[in-house]
């Protein structure tokens, strides 16, 4: 497809467990990002890349959050030692560049991740 | 202080009328951008308009527009001739150019449309 791709839609996993959340973005999208949205707020910032590098990771919660993007295309979010706390449905956006206040961000349709 | 407020959690409109989405934005960057998202139940953030900050004229898309008054920093959206697939939570959001260039969402405003 041409849009952002999440995988997996949906994770029920127990407290304590590693998890990783995979966004595939829009072929040639140099910027992704991924953002935490918990249930009746707005979704939260938590890292953004340019290219391979995170170029802004000030959004992450702590340090059992953490994000690659090896390639500059596909992007894993993983969570260690899971907590209840991190029950929310996690967002991935790319646009083409992060160059321009212009540039609209190109959303997936998210992970629900729930933590027992 | 809060970048973006939405001070609607939730607003009903009967169909086919117009209704307006309040947006308030906090920024000392004279360069941003304005956007306004839709997020339907199925929770995927759906891209409906942008107005920038040196925009001289409101931004239009079909039935969307942007009412933006940049001397009272309100961004407020006005969807004309309201349908039933317009239930859904409306975000408005922002985007500084001195920023990482990142989006900073509101709240949201539960928009529900009755037939």
């Amino acid at each position: 497809g041409a849009g952002v791709s999440q995988t997996p839609s949906n994770k029920v996993t127990e407290k304590g467990k590693y998890v990783e959340l995979r966004c595939d973005p829009i072929s040639g999208h140099t910027a992704l990002y991924w953002y935490r949205q918990s249930l009746g707020q707005g979704p939260e910032f938590l890292i953004y890349f340019q290219g391979t590098g995170a170029a802004d990771d000030s959004g992450l919660p702590n340090d059992r959050f953490f994000a690659v993007r090896p390639e500059g295309s596909v992007s894993t979010l993983k969570i260690q030692r899971t907590e209840r706390g991190d029950s929310a449905m996690y967002l991935c956006a790319s646009s083409y560049s992060r160059d321009s206040a212009i540039e609209e961000l190109f959303f997936g349709e998210g992970s629900r991740l729930t933590v027992l | 202080a809060q970048k973006i407020t939405q001070t609607q959690p939730g607003m009903f409109v009967q169909e086919k009328e117009a209704v307006t989405l309040d947006c308030t934005y906090d920024t000392s960057d004279p360069s941003y951008g304005l956007f306004w998202y839709k997020q339907p139940s199925s929770g995927e953030m759906i891209f409906l308009i942008y107005q920038g900050s040196y925009d001289q004229q409101n931004a239009t898309e079909g039935r969307y527009s942007l009412n933006f008054q940049k001397a009272r920093k309100s961004a407020n959206l006005v969807i004309s001739a309201s349908q039933l697939g317009d239930s859904a939570m409306y975000f408005c959001a922002m985007r500084e150019r001195g920023s990482q260039g990142n989006l900073i969402f509101g709240k949201g405003t539960k928009l529900s449309v009755k037939p």
